[in-house]
């Protein structure tokens, strides 16, 4: 059973960039697994952010597109979110979670993270 | 991204049954049958409940079912318990996204 869990700054600066990471137990990073990151705004419903593959495959929410970068370290069994130029809009949960092979469906999620995006 | 919309609640009473409404375009909820169904109590991460517009992971209740009308998928709560108020949120993959969720259902028992 794969285990995700999120870390990294609970405050980032407006402008500023956020970083994440999330840590994979129970299964290697380079199995046909899609690692995917989802956020939630306080109050407010999900928002699907992107997702890496160990091949190097990516696929990013368009409005978030020229602000994310996604990476995967094999090293560490574990992938990371950087988004950049970040605003109180980006104030939110993040979660990792992940879909196996061509499965179009998350069935495992990571407990999330509030990231704060405040001065 | 436009998130699929979800009425913003739905209540019922212990024992009936309620259902949900997910709606999107032919670009997604119409055009694929990859609409899945997410569950979620406060402060806690979302739980998959519905994969597949009908299929259930193992270890979710039968009461938990779904299925799919064009551009419209639904999730229904058969035998309504206490344990089941909580958000729902649908999911549908997506040409160009490549997923996009819903605006989320609050489901209160009474």
């Amino acid at each position: 059973q794969v285990q995700l869990q999120e870390s990294g700054p609970g405050l980032v600066q407006p402008s500023g960039t956020l970083s994440l990471t999330c840590a994979v137990s129970g299964d290697s990073i380079s199995s046909d697994n899609w690692w995917t990151w989802v956020r939630q705004p306080p109050g407010k419903g999900l928002e699907w952010i992107g997702e890496i593959h160990h091949t190097g495959g990516t696929a990013f929410d368009p409005s978030l597109k020229s602000r994310l970068t996604l990476s995967i370290d094999k090293s560490k069994n574990q992938f990371s979110l950087n988004l950049t130029s970040v605003t109180a809009a980006d104030t939110a949960v993040y979660y990792c979670a992940t879909n196996y092979g061509v499965n179009r469906y998350f069935d495992c999620w990571g407990q999330g993270t509030l990231v704060t995006v405040s001065s | 991204q436009s998130a699929l919309t979800q009425p913003a609640s739905v209540s019922g009473s212990p024992g009936q049954a309620i259902t949900i409404s997910c709606t999107g375009s032919s670009r997604d909820v119409g055009g694929y049958n990859y609409v899945s169904w997410y569950q979620q109590h406060p402060g806690k991460a979302p739980k998959l409940m519905i994969y597949d517009v009908s299929h259930r992971p193992s270890g979710v209740s039968d009461r938990f079912s779904g299925s799919k009308s064009g551009n419209t998928a639904s999730l229904t709560i058969s035998g309504l318990q206490v344990e089941d108020e909580a958000d729902y949120f649908c999911s549908s993959y997506k040409s160009n996204s490549p997923y996009v969720f819903g605006s989320g259902t609050k489901v209160t028992v009474l």
